[in-house]
C-alpha cells in the first residue's frame, strides 16, 4: 500500500505570512499531483509535477517534486484567505498496473484575515 | 461546473438498505473512479473503470459494486447499508487510463440513519 502523509495535519496563520506543506512517502511516483478542495465541493487540481526535482509556479504557489519522486512540497508566498482549504498531494504510482491516484492525509489550512 | 456530475448531491437512508448514486464523466474521458471521503480516512479510492471495463480496484467493499455503461456513465451501488458508510462520496473522471488530471464532481454526500 502506498502511504502519503501531509504535515502539518492543520495550519492556521495570519494574511501575508509565508507558509510550506509537505508530503512525504517512502514510494516513487511517476508523478504528484496537488488538489486544493472546498466544502461540499470536491477537490480541484492545481498541478502536476512530473520530474524528479521539478518545480512549478501558480502565482503565490510553488510546487515542488523531490528528487528521488518519493515527496513535494507545497509553499504559498504571502497567503491570503481566499488561499483558505484543505490541500491534498495525490501520487501515481510507478509501477504498470497501479497507475491510480492515492490521495495524501490532507493539510487543512485557515488564513486569518 | 467541473463537467462530471453527480447525483443525488445528498441523501439519507436507513440501515439495511440499499442506493445508487450516479456519474455522469467530462465529456470525452473514458476513466471514472469513485473514492469515499470520510472525516477520519480521507479520500479513499474504491474502484476505476475505462471505457466500461473495470481497471482497478481499491477498499472497495463487497456490498458495493460499481459499473460503467455504454454511454461511460457509471453508478455505485451500495447495500445493507451500515452507519460507517456515512461519508462523501466523490466521483472522477479523466480522458488516460493512468492517473493524469482527475476532475472531480461535487459529491453525493450519504447519511445512513
Amino acid at each position: 500500500t502506498q502511504l502519503l502523509e501531509q504535515s502539518p495535519q492543520f495550519l492556521s496563520i495570519q494574511e501575508g505570512e509565508n507558509l510550506t506543506v509537505y508530503c512525504n512517502s517512502s514510494s516513487v511516483f511517476s508523478s504528484l499531483q496537488w488538489y486544493r478542495q472546498e466544502p461540499g465541493e470536491g477537490p480541484v487540481l492545481l498541478v502536476t509535477v512530473v520530474t524528479g526535482g521539478e518545480v512549478k509556479k501558480l502565482k503565490r504557489l510553488t510546487f515542488q517534486f523531490g528528487d528521488a519522486r518519493k515527496d513535494s512540497s507545497l509553499h504559498i508566498t504571502a497567503a491570503q484567505p481566499g488561499d483558505t482549504g484543505l490541500y491534498l498531494c495525490a501520487g501515481v504510482g510507478a509501477n504498470f498496473g497501479n497507475e491510480k491516484l492515492t490521495f495524501g492525509t490532507g493539510t487543512r489550512l485557515t488564513i486569518i484575515p | 461546473d467541473s463537467g462530471v456530475t453527480q447525483t443525488p448531491k445528498h441523501l439519507i437512508t436507513a440501515t439495511g438498505q440499499r442506493v445508487t448514486l450516479r456519474c455522469s464523466p467530462r465529456s470525452g474521458d473514458l476513466s471514472v473512479y469513485w473514492y469515499q471521503q470520510s472525516l477520519d480516512q480521507g479520500l479513499q479510492f474504491l474502484i476505476q473503470y475505462y471505457n466500461g471495463e473495470e481497471r482497478a480496484k481499491g477498499n472497495i467493499l463487497e456490498r458495493f459494486s460499481a459499473q460503467q455503461f455504454p454511454d461511460l456513465h457509471s453508478e455505485l451501488n451500495l447495500s445493507s447499508l451500515e452507519l460507517g458508510d456515512s461519508a462523501l462520496y466523490f466521483c472522477a473522471s479523466s480522458a488516460r487510463q493512468r492517473g493524469y488530471g482527475y476532475t472531480f464532481g461535487s459529491g453525493t454526500r450519504l447519511t445512513v440513519v
